[in-house]
């Protein structure tokens, strides 16, 4: 049972315009979400984390927004540039603040020039 | 600056044959640890953590194991691979549990045939 949902396996956006990726949760009880970024041949880094008593974060051209009550987060990179195109994971943490995270299976995003 | 070297980065094995998967960590003291596993289109799922030598907790029940000899050694065994067990397997590392902010290493692509 998929936990935390990626449901667009890839994405395609020109350079300059916005890139949404989107995530979708089931379970009420997760109380952080972040996301990840993957080269290939890379392990994945950290981008981006957002709380869940908060509804946006930014971090540069990077923005998380959460919708609780849709159980939905999704991550904006405006301007989209070359350099972003890799595999984005999300991630959502379960067990409070000694707990672990369930991770989505990822979305591709690539950015032409 | 904390560095974490897992390797191989490919292994092809037969089924039948054992594992061992290593991952160091450098630069720090006492990181929790954690071996996690995406298999073909799935998430990145947790398989084992650790907060310190010889603690492992086990998230999904399965034909592997873990072990931590030492305070930034994590190692990932089993005795007999299944096909089941092929897949990407990463090594992670944080400065404290639930904090979710992971670092991973660049990972090992297993393949058992």
């Amino acid at each position: 049972d998929q936990q935390v949902k990626q449901n667009s396996p890839s994405l395609s956006v020109q350079e300059g315009r916005i890139s949404i990726l989107n995530c979708d949760y089931t379970n009420s009880m997760f109380d952080y979400f972040l996301w990840y970024k993957k080269y290939p041949a890379e392990g994945p880094t950290f981008l981006i984390s957002i709380s869940s008593i908060k509804d946006k974060n930014e971090d540069g051209r990077f923005t998380v927004f959460l919708n609780k009550s849709a159980k939905h987060l999704s991550l904006h990179i405006v301007p989209s540039q070359p350099g972003d195109s890799a595999v984005y994971f999300c991630a959502a943490r379960y067990g409070g603040s000694q707990g672990n995270l369930i991770f989505g299976k990822g979305t591709k995003l690539s950015v032409k020039p | 600056s904390q560095t974490i070297h897992q390797w191989p980065a490919t292994l092809v094995q037969p089924v039948g044959s054992p594992l061992s998967l290593e991952c160091t960590v450098e630069g720090t003291s006492n990181p929790n640890l954690y071996w996690y596993r995406q298999a073909a289109g799935r998430g990145l799922q947790l398989l084992f953590y650790s907060v310190g030598i010889g603690q492992i907790s086990s998230e999904v029940p399965q034909n592997l194991s873990a072990s931590r000899p030492q305070d930034r050694q994590f190692i990932l065994s089993s005795k007999k691979l299944l096909l089941s067990d092929s897949g990407f397997y990463l090594c992670a590392w944080s400065v404290s549990r639930g904090q979710g902010k992971l670092f991973f290493g660049s990972g090992t692509q297993l393949s058992v045939l």
